[in-house]
């Protein structure tokens, strides 16, 4: 079946640092893919998101390609900052019944 | 401001109670969700409903039932069938027909503990 994996965290940065999350998918078909982030004690929201190959999603100073020949989605930041600190879940719509297949989440931490 | 309403923030319970979690949405969405989170992991699908009175299993449906009787509104019960209630429960709602990109909103989730 259709799967997300996401490079384990925590990753730990300081402020100001390059960030790279990686996110891998498997799935038939040509998904639509996303980032969601999530901060401490709250809800997700949609970071940025891509429908079909080599569009580019970008949002807040952050960025991901939709590359279809190494199936991935990788989450970019020039410059992080202490207030990105939260999860970010990379996540693919699955099927017909806008099912989102999220990967297991990576924790950012930023110090100053 | 439109947006999806999860109440309580946080629920404690006993265990071999039933309890129910309520989701609310303004936004005018046919589609709502209901996810389990557990720490360390990703989200998991337990049902989903695309239209009133119709709604599906997802991955992980036992031990929990719903309900989708106004268009608002997305009930989820934790019954005492559910082995390991203790999670962080996240509503989601979008819209239908289902296409590309079609995102999913998030509320801010009910944390439920059974003890």
């Amino acid at each position: 079946g259709d799967s997300v994996t996401q490079m384990e965290g925590p990753v730990t940065l300081s402020e100001e640092a390059f960030l790279t999350i990686n996110c891998t998918y498997t799935a038939t078909g040509y998904p639509s893919l996303f980032w969601y982030v999530q901060y401490p004690g709250e809800g997700l929201q949609l970071l940025l998101k891509a429908t079909k190959a080599d569009d580019k999603g970008s949002n807040k100073g952050f960025e991901a390609t939709y590359r279809k020949e190494t199936t991935s989605f990788h989450l970019e930041k020039g410059s992080v900052q202490v207030s990105d600190s939260a999860v970010y879940f990379c996540a693919l719509l699955s099927g017909g019944y806008n099912k989102l297949i999220f990967g297991a989440g990576t924790r950012l931490a930023v110090h100053p | 401001d439109g947006g999806i309403t999860q109440s309580p923030k946080y629920l404690f319970r006993k265990e071999g109670q039933n309890v129910t979690l309520s989701c609310e949405q303004n936004l005018n969405h046919d589609a709502m969700y209901w996810y389990r989170q557990d720490p360390g992991q990703g989200l998991r699908l337990i049902y989903y409903s695309q239209i009133v009175n119709d709604f599906q299993k997802g991955d992980i449906a036992e031990g929990y039932s719903v309900s989708r009787e106004k268009k608002e509104s997305f009930p989820l019960t934790v019954t005492s069938a559910q082995k390991n209630p203790t999670a962080f429960y996240l509503c989601a709602s979008s819209i239908v027909p289902v296409g590309q990109g079609n995102e999913q909103y998030f509320g801010p989730g009910t944390r439920l503990t059974v003890t």
